[in-house]
């Protein structure tokens, strides 16, 4: 089945280090998303790609870096500038069609130690 | 600015009693309205996607409605497998970013 595969599930992160989270889908799309979830808080978007080798800023881009090589991968760093990284972290693609809305991934939790 | 609004914040429902979830929303022209089920730990799952006002859309025991100002998540005879936290979007009409609620956490004890 087709789907967006998000790795690690858990990723720890000491002070000062980058961490990247994964992103691989196979459902064909061109566009794709990286949002953060916070408790209570409603999803947030960080980057998008609408084509390969091309990304726009979200509203909280500060701190993150993304690259957009293939169609079938977007990997999202977290650098050491982004203060508060602790949260969960999910990556969409656009599903068009009957059903056209995201399709999610199943998050990374990231959490700083 | 988009914005979205979820009420209430949390729901505590006996099974089979039936109730409501509130999406309000400003957007500048609505390509399209989204409710999404969210389980703990886990990534959202699609529900339904509304494009205008007056459309309804059903799935089991979940019915979803949309005005011009606000949508409705209906929940009927729920059952405790519907615990979950759902999660309304809107995207603009000339944009692919959706802004999302903080969602409506629902809980139904057997």
């Amino acid at each position: 089945d087709g789907g967006i595969t998000q790795s690690p599930k858990y990723l720890f992160r000491k002070e000062g280090q980058n961490v990247t989270l994964s992103c691989e889908q196979n459902l064909n799309h061109d566009a794709m998303y990286w949002y953060r979830q916070d408790p209570g808080q409603g999803l947030r978007l960080i980057y998008y790609s609408q084509i390969v080798n091309d990304f726009q800023k979200g509203d909280i881009a500060e701190g993150y870096s993304v690259s957009r090589e293939k169609k079938e991968s977007f990997p999202l760093t977290v650098t050491s500038a982004q203060k508060n990284p602790t949260a969960f972290y999910l990556c969409a693609s656009i599903r068009t069609g009957e059903n056209y809305g995201y399709t999610f991934g199943s998050g990374t939790r990231l959490t700083v130690v | 600015e988009d914005q979205v609004t979820q009420s209430p914040e949390a729901l505590r429902l006996q099974e089979g009693e039936s109730s409501s979830l509130n999406c309000s929303y400003t957007v500048s022209g609505l390509r399209g309205l989204f409710w999404y089920r969210q389980d703990p730990g886990k990534g959202p799952e699609f529900l339904f996607t509304l494009y205008s006002a007056g459309e309804e859309k059903e799935k089991e025991r979940l019915k979803a409605t949309l005005t011009k100002k606000e949508s409705f998540l209906h929940i009927t005879a729920p059952k405790p497998e519907d615990s979950a936290t759902y999660l309304c979007a809107v995207q603009p009409a000339n944009d692919y970013k959706l802004s999302f609620g903080a969602g409506t956490t629902v809980t139904v004890r057997a």
